[in-house]
């Protein structure tokens, strides 16, 4: 079956760690997008990729970093520079404009 | 600046009830426009979509919105409700020259027995 998986679904880290959130999708799309979820403020975009090789910042890039060096392959870093990382982070593809496919998202808890 | 709201965060049915949850818009021109469904600690699944042509578009699930052009909206329906339809529902934007994608805050939907 095709579709993007996430992983691992819960991850825990210490302050002042470097963390990678990976993603991968099966589907060959093209644009792929990392958003992150707290309550009551929807998703907000970090990052985004409509090619292999390229990718652009969302609305709240800082603090994170991405590569995509394959079209399947998506990986999130989040760095020590990331003021409040705990959050909930998802990871979607599209192949047309706009109609995102997501995957089941990774908890990532920092103390 | 180009926004979207869902005027509510939370809202109670009973089940067969029917369903309405709002959405408007800001945006300079009709905009692409999406609702999502998400399950407690899942990703987000897509119910349905507008890009052009009749104004009542019909989704998954027995969900189905009217996009307003009048009233900057597109509001969700279901004309009765089912106990598996308690998740949050997302309302989502984006502008037809460019791919970024706006969601709104999400509105949960309890239902009660």
């Amino acid at each position: 079956d095709g579709g993007i998986t996430q992983s691992p679904k819960y991850l825990f880290r210490k302050e002042g760690q470097n963390v990678t959130l990976s993603c991968e999708q099966n589907l060959n799309h093209d644009a792929m997008y990392w958003y992150r979820q707290d309550p009551g403020q929807g998703l907000r975009l970090i990052y985004y990729s409509q090619i292999v090789n390229d990718f652009q910042k969302g609305d709240i890039a800082e603090g994170y970093s991405v590569s995509r060096e394959k079209k399947e392959s998506f990986p999130l870093t989040v760095t020590s520079a990331q003021k409040n990382p705990t959050a909930f982070y998802l990871c979607a593809s599209s192949i047309e404009p706009y109609e995102q496919y997501f995957g089941p998202g990774t908890r990532l808890t920092v103390t | 600046a180009q926004s979207v709201t869902q005027p509510d965060i939370h809202i109670t049915v009973s089940e067969g009830a029917s369903l309405e949850l709002r959405c408007n818009y800001s945006y300079g021109a009709t905009p692409y426009l999406f609702w999502y469904v998400q399950s407690p600690g899942q990703g987000l699944q897509l119910l349905l979509k507008y890009f052009s042509g009749d104004t009542l578009v019909q989704g998954i699930k027995g969900f189905e919105a009217e996009f307003k052009r009048s009233q900057s909206s597109f509001n969700l329906r279901k004309p009765s409700v089912h106990w598996s339809d308690a998740a949050e529902y997302f309302c989502a934007v984006a502008p037809r020259d460019y791919q970024k994608v706006t969601f709104g805050t999400g509105t949960k939907l309890q239902v009660i027995p």
